[in-house]
């Protein structure tokens, strides 16, 4: 069975301030994808990124950032100078990704919810 | 293009009624999924349809829930006898294959 623990519950930052939220995940699969997703208060998910189990590779979007470490089954998110638009639910989430391009729900975390203040 | 929608926004209805939710996919999209999120926790599987075909049910769909995707495009969940417990934000997602999926604004369900 597949789980993603989010540990942190909230986390409150100063506008400009560097924030990393924390995503753990299990699996018995050996491809899988991991998610992150934003949750204004209008309630709309938004997609962030997809990473492949395959690609440990670090990314970088503008101010957001992405550290997978598969040794540790984790995926963290870090926000660089946060700003209050930031201010969110963030949750992180994984699918199975099989060769034969079959079923891939999301399983999700139980979100973070990051304010930022001015 | 325009993103996934859903239809109504909001419901409330009293226990014991049946209630039907829209969802219309972002066009081309095969795959069409449905999702449930209550206060403080994140959305959880509960369907899934590759085009017209329901591939997968979670085991939290109970019986009085059903869902349809008629022709492949848009997708009907109701339930039927709606209990407290029901109320939620129920959420569609579709996607291409196994790509990322794009979730719509959700309908949240009041059940007196």
């Amino acid at each position: 069975a597949q789980k993603v623990t989010q540990a942190q519950t909230e986390i409150s930052v100063v506008e400009k301030e560097d924030v990393t939220l924390d995503c753990v995940y299990e699996t018995r699969d050996t491809t899988y994808y991991l998610f992150w997703y934003k949750q204004p208060p209008s309630g709309e998910l938004v997609f962030l990124i997809r990473r492949n189990s395959f690609d440990e590779q670090n990314e970088i979007s503008g101010r957001y950032s992405w550290n997978f470490q598969k040794s540790t089954s984790s995926f963290n998110f870090t926000i660089t100078a946060s700003q209050v638009v930031d201010s969110a639910v963030y949750f992180c989430a994984l699918s199975e990704a099989p060769p034969t391009g079959a079923n891939s729900k999301l399983t999700f975390g139980k979100g973070i919810t990051l304010s930022v203040r001015p | 293009d325009t993103g996934v929608s859903q239809d109504p926004r909001h419901k409330i209805t009293k226990r014991g009624q049946n209630v039907t939710f829209r969802c219309d996919p972002i066009s081309e999209h095969n795959r069409l999924y449905w999702y449930r999120q209550t206060l403080g926790q994140g959305p959880e599987f509960l369907t899934y349809f590759q085009n017209e075909a329901q591939l997968e049910k979670s085991r939290l769909l109970s019986d009085r829930f059903s869902a349809e995707r008629p022709k492949g495009s848009f997708s009907t969940l109701e339930i039927q006898r709606t209990e407290q417990g029901d109320s939620a934000m129920y959420l569609c997602a579709s996607s291409e294959q196994q790509d990322e999926q794009f979730f719509g604004p959700g309908t949240r369900l009041t059940v007196l």
